[in-house]
């Protein structure tokens, strides 16, 4: 089976506090994502990367950064914490497929800046 | 613009009432079309890919389709275990993944 391993299920950070969330993939594949969830506002991604030290900006990169230094890991960072950033952060890895790339998610990290 | 809708945005049933949910999507080019299910709290989990109109694919009480338009989620005989908001993706050439918003499933004993 798949395994996609958040490091963190639930962090209260201070507003302009550095956050780190980490992701570790079992599966050897080239594609990881960060995606946060909101109520009302669905899954919106915010990083993704096809290979290591390679990444793209998605639909709401502001105010996060990444870092892939290994295949398997793939970082989200904030550099200063906001409250807007109170969110449900969702991590995910697929192979390079010449067909339909199958996403698949990590349990989640649920994060509260206070 | 591509899009995916699902509908309905919630779904209350009795205990063995089989409904479908919808998945209709409008993309330049279909690569893949997932299902997923999410329990409250928790990552979605992954249910089926289909690839190609006319493709179903199963996996216990759930059955699902796929046309050129849409996408359904059929549920026979569902039961209480069985509740959970079900997501829906598509991805389009030029590999875009873009999610609906899910159907809120919730079944009654």
């Amino acid at each position: 089976d798949v395994k996609v391993t958040q490091s963190s299920r639930y962090l209260v950070k201070r507003t302009g506090e550095k956050v780190f969330l980490e992701c570790v993939q079992d599966m050897d594949h080239e594609n990881m994502f960060w995606y946060r969830q909101d109520p009302g506002l669905g899954l919106r991604l915010i990083y993704f990367s096809y290979d290591v030290k390679m990444k793209e900006k998605g639909d709401i990169p502001e105010g996060y950064s990444v870092s892939r230094e290994k295949k398997e890991r793939f970082s989200l960072i904030l550099e200063s914490a906001s409250t807007n950033q109170t969110s449900m952060y969702l991590c995910a890895s697929s192979p390079l497929a010449p067909s339909g790339n199958t996403i698949y998610f990590g349990e989640g990290s649920w994060l509260t800046v206070v | 613009e591509d899009q995916v809708t699902q509908s309905p945005e919630a779904l209350r049933l009795q205990e063995g009432e089989s409904s479908s949910l919808n998945c209709s999507y409008t993309v330049s080019g279909l690569r893949g079309l997932f299902w997923y299910r999410q329990d409250p709290g928790k990552g979605p989990e992954f249910l089926f890919t289909l690839y190609s109109a006319g493709e179903e694919k199963e996996k216990e009480r759930l059955k699902a389709t796929l046309t050129k338009k849409e996408s359904f989620l059929h549920i026979t005989a569902p039961k209480p275990e069985d509740s959970a908001t079900y997501l829906c993706a598509v991805q389009a050439f030029g590999d875009k993944i873009i999610f609906g918003k899910g159907t809120r499933l919730h079944i009654l004993p």
